[in-house]
C-alpha cells in the first residue's frame, strides 16, 4: 500500500516552455501533498505544500507564479514550471500523506527536468 | 541551529557491520519520526517510523527515540553494501508560518557499506 506515482519521470524542454508533472497517490487518498526540489548533492528543499480543494501554501522564496500547484482531487496534484529556465533544472520529487493521525509522507519516484 | 541535525559524513562501515546514525532535532513538542533512505538520483523511500521513547526493531533496522534528549537514531545491523544511500532523518514539528505540521528534513548522512 501507500504506492505515489509521478509523471514525467523525465523530461526534457527548450527554455520558456511550460512543463507539468503530475503526482498520483493510487492506493489512499491523499488530504496533503508536498512538492520537493533537490539539486544534485544537496538536500531536499520543500516548495510548496497543498491541500485537497484549497490554495498551495508555497515555502519562502519559492515563486508561485511560476511553480502552479493544482490538487484537484484527493489522488492527483500537479505542479507546472511556467516558463522554464536552464536554473530551473533539477530533480522534482511529491509526497502524499493521507488522513488520519498518521504523519507519514510517501514519495513519488521524483521527475527529473532539464531546461535547454 | 537547524531544527533537524545530522552528520553529513559519509560514514563508512565494513560488511556486516551495525551502521549507527543520528539524528537532532530542536522542536520540543515533536510527535513522530522518520527515517528515509535515498540512493543517488532516486526519490526518498521509507524505512520505518517511531512515536514513542525506546526502541523499534522492524528486520535489520532499531530506530531509537529519546525525546528528553530530543534524539533519535538508526541502527543497521548487518550493513550490507546494498545499504550504502543517504539516510534522511525526518521530524513532525509545527511550523508557525502555516500553522500546521510538517515533516522537516535534516540533510542527510551518506553512509558506504564497504565489501
Amino acid at each position: 500500500g501507500a504506492v505515489v506515482s509521478q509523471h514525467p519521470s523525465r523530461v526534457i524542454c527548450k527554455s520558456g516552455t511550460s512543463v507539468k508533472i503530475e503526482c498520483r497517490s493510487l492506493d489512499f487518498q491523499a488530504t496533503t501533498m508536498f512538492w520537493y526540489r533537490q539539486f544534485p548533492k544537496q538536500s531536499l528543499m520543500l516548495m510548496a505544500t497543498s491541500n485537497e480543494g484549497s490554495k498551495a501554501t508555497y515555502e519562502q522564496g519559492v515563486e508561485k507564479d511560476k511553480f502552479l500547484i493544482n490538487h484537484a482531487s484527493l489522488t492527483l496534484s500537479t505542479l507546472t514550471v511556467t516558463s522554464a529556465h536552464p536554473e530551473d533544472s533539477s530533480f522534482y520529487i511529491c509526497s502524499a500523506r493521507g488522513a488520519g493521525r498518521t504523519d507519514t509522507q510517501y514519495f513519488g519516484p521524483g521527475t527529473r527536468l532539464t531546461v535547454l | 541551529q537547524k531544527e533537524v541535525e545530522q552528520n553529513s559524513g559519509p560514514l563508512s562501515v565494513p560488511e556486516g557491520a551495525i551502521a549507527s546514525l543520528n539524528c537532532t532535532y530542536s522542536d520540543r513538542g515533536s510527535q513522530s519520526f522518520f527515517w528515509y533512505r535515498q540512493y543517488s538520483g532516486k526519490s526518498p523511500e521509507l524505512i520505518m517510523f517511531i512515536y514513542s521513547n525506546g526502541d523499534k526493531e522492524d528486520g535489520r533496522f532499531t530506530a531509537q527515540l529519546n525525546k528528553a534528549s530530543q534524539y533519535v537514531s538508526l541502527l543497521i545491523r548487518d550493513s550490507q553494501p546494498s545499504d550504502s544511500a543517504t539516510y534522511l532523518c525526518a521530524v513532525n514539528s509545527w511550523r508557525r508560518d502555516t500553522g500546521r505540521r510538517a515533516l522537516t528534513f535534516g540533510s542527510g548522512t551518506r553512509l558506504q557499506v564497504q565489501p
